[in-house]
């Protein structure tokens, strides 16, 4: 099944402890992107990748990292998380990233305490 | 930085009644994109309009797009219960490459 898997589902951590959420797609798709949702702020994007080894900022880089070492997965890094990156968190995906439909993750809550 | 922007912000009706949602943007867009979120799960994409688009239907779905008022509309007829979700509209900039920017949802209440 052509699928975004995104793990973990959940997830508690505390002020500065360093945590990765992963994201893989199955559809050999070109383009990834992360975004997190908030409350009255909808969708804003944080990072997106065109391919591998290519990475670009969105909206809301800052306090997280990238990487795209291969084309199926793009993890999202919070190198040292803080409570206002508190969110849910999606990761989608696109054969090119040229103006196609997303398909997205089923989500990552992450509460930082 | 938030593009389209989504009216009503929620709309509740019975089941069986048409529901309405408008999205407008401020700049030139390739296409429109319409996505349905089921309580906190991933978005599903829903219909695709180009901009030289003027109409597109899709089941009970029917989106329409005015780029001169730089506005679009999603129409669900007969809704159900199973449609009670949030709807996101997202452009695509004209910009050379894929930057896609979502509003900020309508929130639907389909009642039985």
């Amino acid at each position: 099944e052509a699928q975004v898997t995104q793990n973990p589902r959940y997830l508690i951590t505390v002020t500065g402890k360093k945590l990765t959420v992963t994201c893989s797609q199955n559809m050999n798709h070109e383009y990834m992107s992360w975004y997190r949702q908030d409350p009255g702020l909808g969708l804003r994007q944080i990072y997106y990748s065109m391919n591998v080894e290519v990475t670009d900022k969105g909206d809301v880089p800052e306090g997280y990292k990238v990487s795209r070492k291969e084309k199926r997965n793009f993890p999202l890094i919070l190198e040292s998380p803080s409570p206002n990156q508190t969110s849910l968190y999606f990761c989608a995906s696109s054969p090119t990233g040229l103006g196609e439909k997303l398909f997205f993750g089923s989500g990552t809550q992450l509460s930082v305490l | 930085s938030q593009q389209g922007e989504e009216d009503p912000q929620a709309l509740s009706i019975q089941e069986g009644e048409n529901a309405t949602m408008n999205c407008s943007y401020k700049t030139s867009i390739n296409n429109l994109q319409w996505y349905r979120q089921n309580s906190g799960r991933g978005l599903v994409h829903l219909i695709l309009i180009r901009s030289n688009e003027r109409e597109k239907h899709s089941g009970r779905l029917r989106v329409t797009l005015d780029t001169s008022k730089k506005s679009s509309s999603l129409l669900i007829t007969a809704s159900r219960a199973a449609d009670t979700a949030s709807y996101f509209c997202a452009t695509d900039l004209n910009s050379g490459y894929s930057t896609l920017t979502f509003g900020k949802g309508t929130m639907l209440l389909v009642s039985p």
